[in-house]
């Protein structure tokens, strides 16, 4: 099946400190999304890209879907403690495709 | 309700024995997706549901494994004889008509002794 690898596996960055992760697919994917998972609970959506090209922000978060469309990254800027948790990335290869492929997480860890 | 909701959060059980996990999900959504995540792993599709109907089960990993949907509301998941490899976080989410903005429960954990 398809598979996303999600990059890098963990971080540890001081408070403050911008972020940038991303995800890459052997295959095409027309809807790109990003979770965040904190310990305990369920992934909760932060943001989800429709077109490729598109870059969509959501207050310190930015992600943007892949020209390619074989690609997506997020970006956290001026992390706080609050960011610690889990981000995966998530694609759906297109109309009456369901299912979401998701990557295996980048473990995020913020140094106050 | 106003989110997913699934029970129990947590279920201890002996090797060989049946479980039966409950999703609830968002009013609406006619659409209903179960996930397993291991220990560090990412998540792991197993099965999705459009009303009562399971278009695609082919990720369930054996036919220990089933679901049902009721009403087009309530999911059960069903493992069979478990095994310690089926210990994990079993997720459920629900969509709008199957649309890619996956509302997830907070998961019920599964451990098998």
């Amino acid at each position: 099946g398809q598979q996303l690898n999600q990059s890098p596996q963990s971080m540890f960055i001081q408070e403050g400190e911008d972020v940038s992760m991303n995800c890459t697919s052997s295959s095409i994917f027309n809807t790109w999304l990003w979770y965040k998972q904190d310990p305990g609970e369920g992934p909760v959506l932060l943001i989800a890209l429709y077109k490729a090209g598109e870059l969509t922000s959501n207050g310190r978060l930015t992600a943007q879907f892949g020209i390619t469309r074989k690609d997506s990254f997020l970006n956290i800027s001026a992390s706080i403690p609050s960011d610690v948790g889990i981000y995966f990335c998530a694609g759906q290869p297109g109309a009456g495709s369901y299912q979401l492929t998701f990557g295996k997480g980048t473990k995020l860890s913020v140094i106050p | 309700g106003a989110g997913v909701s699934q029970s129990p959060s947590n279920k201890v059980t002996e090797k060989g024995k049946d479980v039966e996990l409950r999703c609830d999900p968002i009013s609406g959504h006619t659409a209903l997706y179960w996930y397993r995540q291991s220990l560090g792993q990412g998540l792991e599709f197993l099965i999705y549901f459009q009303g009562n109907s399971a278009p695609d089960k082919s990720g369930l990993p054996s036919d220990r494994f089933s679901a049902e949907r009721t009403g087009g509301s309530v999911s059960t998941l069903t493992i069979q004889r478990t095994q310690q490899e089926d210990s994990a976080v079993y997720l459920c989410a629900s969509s709008l008509g199957g649309a890619p903005e996956l509302f997830f429960g907070e998961g019920s954990r599964l451990t098998v002794l």
